[in-house]
């Protein structure tokens, strides 16, 4: 079985400043996928960034990067320039590479970040 | 329809009552999961379909929970015998290509008194 581990229950950060979010991982697997989803208030979680174990470029997406270091199994979050509207609960999530095309989410505890006026 | 639609927004319910939790995603997402968020925590499996069968039901927590997906789109999940540590927040998603990441709703909040 897969864990996904966040041990920054909360964080807070100045507008405009670079924060990171950190996630550990455990799993046997050689290849899967690591995510991060932010949820506002509004409950919906919203895909943030994705990236391929098998890829050893980081994702990036705008603002926001990774740092994925495979033998350690870490993947953590950069949000650059923060904005007031980053503020909400951010989730690292793994999925094995799925077979017969689907597999489940595994989630960690989550981080709740709050920007800063 | 555009997103991932999920109703009631909000559940009040008795302990001991029946429960049924809708959600419509997606149009032509063949895959749909569940997952349940208690407070503080992150999302945990449910189940999930592809089409109209249960390809995975490992995350039911007992038989009082089910969920039904009868024609390969909208799907219900169905409490029986509601408790009061259900309450928690029931995340439906969908999506064509999982490891793209999921399209999810806003989910229901589920409140049993």
């Amino acid at each position: 079985a897969q864990t996904v581990t966040q041990s920054q229950p909360e964080m807070s950060v100045q507008e405009a400043e670079t924060v990171t979010l950190s996630c550990t991982y455990d799993t046997s697997e050689s290849n899967y996928y690591l995510f991060w989803y932010k949820q506002p208030p509004s409950r919906q979680m919203i895909l943030v960034i994705r990236q391929e174990a098998y890829k050893q470029q980081n994702a990036t997406e705008n603002r926001f990067s990774v740092n994925f270091q495979k033998a350690a199994k870490s993947f953590s979050l950069k949000i650059s320039d923060s904005q007031l509207g980053d503020t909400a609960m951010y989730f690292c999530a793994f999925m094995k590479l799925p077979n017969f095309g689907n597999e489940k989410l595994t989630f960690g505890t989550g981080t709740r970040l709050t920007i800063i006026p | 329809g555009a997103g991932v639609s999920q109703t009631p927004s909000n559940k009040v319910t008795e302990k001991g009552k029946y429960v049924e939790l809708r959600c419509d995603p997606i149009s032509g997402h063949t895959a749909l999961y569940w997952y349940r968020q208690s407070l503080g925590q992150g999302p945990e499996f449910l189940i999930y379909f592809q089409g109209t069968g249960a390809a995975d039901d490992s995350g039911l927590p007992n038989d009082r929970f089910f969920a039904v997906r009868p024609e390969g789109s909208v799907s219900t999940l169905k409490i029986q015998r509601t408790e009061r540590g259900d309450s928690a927040v029931y995340l439906c998603a969908s999506s064509l290509a999982p490891n793209y990441g999921y399209t999810f709703g806003s989910g229901t909040r589920l409140t049993v008194v």
